[in-house]
């Protein structure tokens, strides 16, 4: 089974920070990961699919990127309403989620 | 637009079984596979399985062999999970997603207790 490692489990920034959550895959997944934003008691969002592909919708802060076996979510400048927990997700095979991190305000 | 309708919120008692429906609507049921998803209080996301809608195949997480059943029903565009011998470690919020993960249910909320 591929292992999702997300990084870190929680995470609190000011407003205007860059901030940087990590998934690192336990076996080659390409580029089938994907992110997702979930606020208290809302269904998740897709933000980031196919590593770095926006959905529609996602502020363009929003970023993914791939470096190997790593991949980041990236939002450039924090704003209050991204506090939320955010998860990744491996499609290559079958599908596996990250453990999630949660974004708080400073 | 696309709608993942699911049904309501569950009580039932430890022992017993419990069928969730999902109601696709706005695009054509058989042409996405549909995916379930476990998140219990307070934690993260579990890949629970998925069904092709089209021919009923089904793949599952190893942790939820036996424990999840999914069928579907092509006539009323709905997808259904069984979820069998409940325990309270089967409390939780289950989500019916439609791949690749764009729309998702609101959910419905399983409570196991006797």
């Amino acid at each position: 089974d591929i292992q999702m490692t997300q990084s870190p489990s929680s995470l609190s920034a000011s407003l205007g920070d860059r901030v940087t959550i990590t998934c690192r895959a336990s076996q080659d997944i390409g580029n089938y990961l994907s992110w997702f934003q979930q606020k208290p008691g809302k269904s998740p969002r897709l933000m980031i699919y196919g590593a770095t592909n926006l959905e529609d919708g996602v502020p363009s802060r929003f970023s993914g990127s791939r470096s190997g076996s790593d991949y980041s979510l990236t939002i450039s400048s924090l704003e209050s309403e991204d506090t939320a927990i955010y998860y990744c997700l491996q499609y290559d095979k079958y599908r596996t989620f990250g453990g999630g991190t949660k974004l708080e305000l400073k | 637009q696309v709608q993942l309708q699911q049904s309501g919120a569950e009580l039932v008692k430890p022992g017993t079984s419990v069928k969730l429906s999902c109601k696709a609507s706005g695009y054509t049921f058989t042409s996405n596979h549909m995916n379930w998803i476990k998140q219990t209080t307070g934690q993260g996301l579990e890949w629970i399985g998925i069904i092709n809608p089209g021919s009923g195949g089904t793949s599952y997480n190893v942790k939820f062999k036996g424990k999840a059943t999914l069928t579907v029903d092509k006539s009323s565009s709905t997808a259904f999970m069984q979820l069998s011998s409940l325990t309270p470690e089967d409390s939780a919020v289950y989500y019916c997603v439609r791949d690749w993960f764009a729309y998702w249910g609101q959910g419905t909320l399983v409570t196991v207790s006797s």
